[in-house]
């Protein structure tokens, strides 16, 4: 069982905003900056947000990374077909001194 | 680019040692540092470890440090993970990802190699 928290599943139509979640603690979120990665079926995992928020270049707008208390957001806007995928949250726990990762949510596009 | 290249597939008996390897091209690979994540069959991402490129500083996850090794040839911009005594639970995808020299609580592991299955098997 992850420490971070996260829905096992997420689903939305096409055009439509969905959000997954990720819980964590004061020694990790609470303290530290949450990142979020994409991994499509059969591939590497790829940075899609970084320090909370940022976007790196190259990730469309759709996404955007939020942070409040010791949870963290990950809201995709303008649902497409190959945002299909499994998300994970990461951040790093100050008690543990490891990088922790969510356990995953996969996202179904109806 | 920057791009993360990693050695290919391996198949390992119970309690054999496993070394793979991630090439680094496209950035100054002494910038930087190289942490490495597992994924078990079906399952989520795992932090085992994470080493400067820089001055070869490490720090393992306490569940493999007996059993893990990180190491970098600088001269060819290649990092190393070897795994002794592999067990079944070993059993995963081994992904090489670039990292921030000041450690993995600085960085966002912006570039990963393709992954590395290791199986474990009699």
């Amino acid at each position: 069982q992850s420490v971070l928290t996260q829905p096992p599943s997420a689903s939305g139509t096409p055009g439509q905003r969905v959000t997954i979640s990720c819980s964590g603690s004061s020694s990790n979120i609470g303290s530290n900056y949450v990142y979020w990665y994409q991994q499509l079926a059969g591939m590497a995992p790829k940075l899609l947000i970084h320090s909370d928020n940022e976007r790196p270049s190259g990730v469309p707008d759709r996404f955007s990374g939020s942070k409040s208390g010791t949870s963290g957001s990950l809201a995709i806007s303008g649902l497409r077909s190959e945002d299909e995928s499994d998300y994970y949250c990461a951040a790093w726990d100050d008690s543990l001194s490891v990088l922790l990762f969510g356990g995953g949510t996969k996202l179904t596009v109806l | 680019q920057v791009q993360l290249v990693q050695s290919g597939a391996e198949v390992k008996k119970p309690g054999a040692s496993v070394k793979v390897s991630c090439k680094a091209s496209g950035y100054t690979f002494t910038n930087y540092a190289i942490t490495w994540v597992r994924q078990a069959p079906g399952q989520g991402l795992e932090w085992m470890g994470w080493i400067s490129a820089y001055n070869g500083d490490t720090k393992y996850a306490q569940n493999v440090q007996d059993r893990f090794t990180l190491t970098t040839d600088k001269s060819t911009s290649t990092a190393y993970m070897e795994l002794r005594s592999l067990r079944s639970d070993d059993m995963a995808i081994y992904y090489c990802t670039r990292d921030s020299v000041y450690g993995s609580k600085s960085g966002s592991r912006d570039s990963w190699g393709q992954g590395t299955r290791v199986t474990v098997s009699s």
